[in-house]
């Protein structure tokens, strides 16, 4: 599969809990975004790396943290774990920072 | 800040009816605005944007300066239509392009 791709999809863990969601982009993409899907909140941006770089930053939790590597993967770190924080993390990649955006297939977090 | 609305969670129509879901914005500069659509169990994608002035699968949107409307029209409705439908916006002089979204509306037509 050349496109983005999300690993776990599924993931269910306990309040207080760390986990760690992985995303790969697109070949040839180096921007990453990634987002947040809530039945509360709707779809909502987190934050973005080019390049391995943080660009731009939306309505990230201070638990929640991301990082791009060098081969360009990016990880979701999510912290001290809520019952609110269960929803689909979506990723998106593009080309470059304002190209667009194609998305995975999410990973659902289950927090119980 | 940008915002986007889409003042309808729920739409159902019947096949051949026409069909519009809503969109309007706020935002002080000039916006880019798209339209994605999640089928079930796959993944978002785009569906059109409005500088490409293009119909995809029927569905064509207009970019309303005045109203700040940007909503998707299809002129006969499909069962396979039946989806999420989000509206997005990326503020314009960015190179940043984050994409600020609506609510979503769950288009479901019957046969």
């Amino acid at each position: 599969d050349s496109g983005v791709t999300q690993t776990p999809k599924h993931l269910i863990t306990a309040t207080g809990q760390r986990v760690t969601l992985r995303c790969s982009p697109r070949s040839g993409d180096l921007s990453v975004y990634w987002y947040q899907q809530s039945l509360d909140q709707g779809l909502q941006f987190l934050i973005q790396y080019y390049n391995g770089e943080e660009r731009a930053k939306g309505n990230i939790l201070e638990r929640f943290s991301a990082q791009q590597f060098p081969d360009l993967h990016s990880e979701l770190n999510l912290s001290s774990l809520e019952l609110g924080d269960s929803a689909l993390y979506f990723c998106a990649s593009s080309v470059v920072p304002g190209g667009q955006q194609f998305f995975g297939p999410g990973t659902r977090l289950t927090v119980l | 800040a940008q915002r986007v609305t889409q003042p309808e969670k729920l739409l159902s129509v019947f096949k051949g009816a026409p069909v519009e879901l809503k969109c309007n914005y706020s935002y002080s500069g000039s916006p880019e605005l798209f339209w994605y659509v999640q089928y079930s169990r796959q993944r978002l994608q785009l569906l059109l944007r409005h500088i490409s002035r293009e119909s995809i699968k029927g569905f064509t949107a207009d970019l309303n300066k005045g109203e700040t409307s940007f909503h998707l029209k299809k002129p006969f409705a499909q069962e396979e239509d039946s989806a999420m439908y989000y509206c997005a916006l990326k503020a314009g002089g960015t190179s940043y392009g984050k994409l600020t979204f609506g609510q979503g509306t769950i288009l479901t037509v019957h046969p």
